[in-house]
């Protein structure tokens, strides 16, 4: 299967500062991807999908101002999360797709962050 | 937007009973139709998919699901589970580009 590379795995920011986690996709381009919010022992909360070349799509409720995401290549999206505070503590995870349509998603290893 | 149903969270069997997950969604648009499972401490792994054609899927390690588009439900069954199928299971739905998840079904299988 394609591997989809989450960069970093885990990481500890001070309150007000901004946290960038790389998505890649090694050995395919994708099309599409997706960021998704996970809460220990919940689902996965898909908090936006974004097209290259295009801005991402947000869910209700997620705050784009805080949540900027960037898929500027056909490997590589990027989830900044702006003015962190504790309560964007969680796991983020990544999944990368070929086309916009029967396509599989494969997903990233995720980064777990934890704002201090 | 579509949303994803799955029932009964927590799934206790014993070794080589039979397991079977429902997942039900709502959207009325063309969807494709997705099994993940996530072992303790690793990513999530495609059981099975669905995309077009033959409503019953088979999947990796003995796992078939059902596609019954009338019922909105893609139901997950395994005829006898081991001891190694203790994760957690979720249902996936992509419709109008979103890939949308259900809550999982956490599945604990008894030596």
């Amino acid at each position: 299967g394609a591997v989809v590379s989450q960069h970093p795995s885990w990481v500890i920011c001070k309150s007000g500062t901004s946290v960038k986690i790389e998505c890649r996709s090694l050995d395919f381009q994708a099309t599409t991807m997706f960021w998704y919010r996970q809460f220990p022992k919940q689902s996965l909360m898909l908090m936006a999908t974004s097209n290259e070349g295009s801005k991402a799509t947000y869910e209700q409720g997620v705050e784009k101002d805080k949540f900027l995401i960037n898929h500027a290549s056909l490997t590589l999206s990027t989830l900044t999360v702006t003015s962190a505070h504790p309560e964007d503590s969680s796991f983020y995870i990544c999944s990368a797709s070929r086309g916009r349509q029967n396509t599989e998603a494969f997903f990233g290893q995720g980064t777990r962050l934890t704002v201090v | 937007a579509q949303s994803v149903s799955q029932h009964n969270h927590h799934v206790i069997l014993s070794e080589a009973a039979s397991l079977e997950l429902g997942c039900n969604y709502s959207y009325g648009g063309t969807v494709n139709l997705f099994w993940y499972v996530q072992y303790p401490g690793q990513h999530l792994q495609l059981l099975l998919k669905y995309f077009s054609g033959d409503p019953l899927v088979k999947g990796i390690k003995g796992f078939e699901a059902e596609f019954i588009k009338s019922k909105f439900s893609f139901n997950l069954r395994k005829p006898s589970v081991q001891w190694s199928d203790t994760a957690e299971y979720f249902c996936a739905v992509r419709g109008n580009n979103r890939l949308a998840f259900g809550k999982g079904n956490q599945v604990v299988v008894i030596p």
